[in-house]
């Protein structure tokens, strides 16, 4: 079946400092990449998204380029800022059936002042 | 535009107890998808609906279960409570098809003692 594996965290950073979070998956067919984050206390908000192999997702200073070859989708900041810290979440949907996500289980990312 | 709101915020039961989770979808979405987020866990789907039927199931017993009502808003029930059922639910909208964009609200988290 389909599944997502993250890096185990907890990652700490000092501010300004170059992020990376793996993110490797397994899926049939071609699934939809997302990766969400979620603040202490709230739910999921979108971070960013690749539809098809090769494509690059990015928002606020965040991306990930969805490698089909290498199965993975690794979320990459070049200078993390202390409001960064949260947890991060890569998740997908296959394209067929239900449309279900399946999430991993979650890095934390602490960065410090 | 409203996102997607939950009620309530938090909640506290007794094991074997039933409750009610409520979702108002995002305006447009008329797809809603429910998921059970254990501490310290990524979310696990539930179960998703559409046009007011249920259209895919993850692995929950049938004590879960669900209604959409024709505004596309959604509750989620779950009966005989357990303490293992005590986490966060989150509640999600999209539209049907698209690049299958899913939208939290902010989670109404049960605890069962």
């Amino acid at each position: 079946g389909n599944s997502v594996t993250q890096m185990e965290g907890p990652v700490t950073l000092s501010e300004e400092a170059f992020l990376t979070i793996n993110c490797t998956y397994t899926a049939t067919g071609y699934p939809s990449l997302f990766w969400y984050v979620q603040y202490p206390g709230e739910g999921l908000q979108l971070l960013l998204k690749a539809t098809k192999a090769d494509d690059k997702g990015s928002n606020k200073g965040f991306e990930a380029t969805y490698r089909k070859e290498t199965t993975s989708f690794h979320l990459e900041k070049g200078s993390v800022q202390v409001s960064d810290s949260a947890v991060y979440f890569c998740a997908l949907v296959s394209t067929s059936g239900t449309y279900k996500y399946i999430f991993g289980t979650g890095t934390r990312l602490k960065v410090l002042a | 535009e409203t996102g997607v709101t939950q009620s309530p915020t938090h909640l506290i039961k007794t094991r074997g107890q039933q409750v009610t989770l409520r979702c108002s979808s995002q305006s447009g979405h008329n797809t809603v998808s429910w998921y059970q987020q254990a501490l310290g866990q990524g979310p696990q789907f539930i179960f998703q609906y559409y046009r007011e039927e249920e259209n895919g199931r993850g692995n929950f017993p049938p004590r879960f279960s669900g209604l959409q009502f024709p505004n596309y808003s959604s509750e989620l029930n779950v009966n005989a409570l357990e303490l293992d059922d005590s986490a966060l639910y989150l509640c999600a909208s999209r539209e049907r098809g698209g690049d299958y964009e899913q939208y939290f609200g902010p989670g109404t988290r049960l605890t069962v003692t």
